[in-house]
């Protein structure tokens, strides 16, 4: 079964400054993982992905993710936060197991402060 | 269209009423999600169709609850006498294929309010 898990539910940084958002997971196939942004009353966008190829993946507004196996990680990062950074954040894990069943994490709310 | 298209977004519904939700994938997208999100929390999967096959709907909280996608383009969700824990902001997604891997489009939700 899959799960996934965001460690932390909020997370304050100081604008241009680093960013971490933390998710493990759990499955029992090879997954899929995806982080996703969603901003107040807009839909949820797309960040980065993985699907077994490189293990640092690069996605958009400088955000990138490394899966790590032997960790069952994909945290995401960033290294100078922006202002426009401050949204909802979702870690995502998806198997094919003859359904689609794609979990997501409880959301990490990331706070930049000027 | 240009994303995925939800309506109405936003509905009052007074408790026991039934309400339909409508979900316009992306053309030409074969794979279309349900989710449900409660306020504070990360969308819960519903159901999963491919074309117009309900392959999965093992995250539909009661039989209350039906989505159909009778053309395999635009689905419904339909909630029959809605309850007060009905009231969230139920999200439906498409991917152009079923595959692994496969970007999900989102849409921008229909936010039900049971009253």
């Amino acid at each position: 079964a899959q799960s996934v898990t965001q460690l932390d539910s909020h997370v304050s940084v100081s604008e241009g400054t680093p960013v971490l958002l933390r998710c493990n997971y759990s499955s029992s196939y090879s997954p899929s993982l995806f982080w996703y942004v969603q901003h107040p009353n807009k839909g949820l966008q797309l960040l980065l992905k993985y699907t077994s190829a490189a293990t640092l993946v690069k996605g958009i507004n400088g955000f990138e993710a490394e899966f790590k196996k032997s960790e069952t990680s994909f945290h995401l990062t960033k290294p100078s936060a922006h202002m426009s950074d401050a949204a909802e954040y979702f870690c995502v894990v998806s198997e094919d197991t003859g359904g689609f069943k794609t979990i997501f994490g409880a959301g990490t709310r990331l706070f930049v402060k000027a | 269209g240009a994303g995925v298209s939800q309506s109405p977004r936003y509905k009052v519904a007074k408790r026991g009423q039934d309400v339909a939700l409508r979900c316009d994938p992306i053309s030409g997208h074969v794979s279309l999600f349900w989710y449900q999100q409660a306020l504070g929390q990360g969308p819960e999967f519903l159901t999963y169709f491919q074309n117009e096959a309900q392959l999965d709907k093992s995250g539909l909280p009661s039989d209350r609850f039906f989505a159909e996608r009778p053309e395999g383009s635009v689905s419904t969700l339909k909630i029959q006498r809605t309850q007060q824990e009905d009231s969230a902001v139920y999200l439906c997604a498409s991917s152009l294929t079923g595959g692994l891997g496969n970007t999900i489009y989102f849409g921008e939700g229909s936010w039900l309010t049971v009253v």
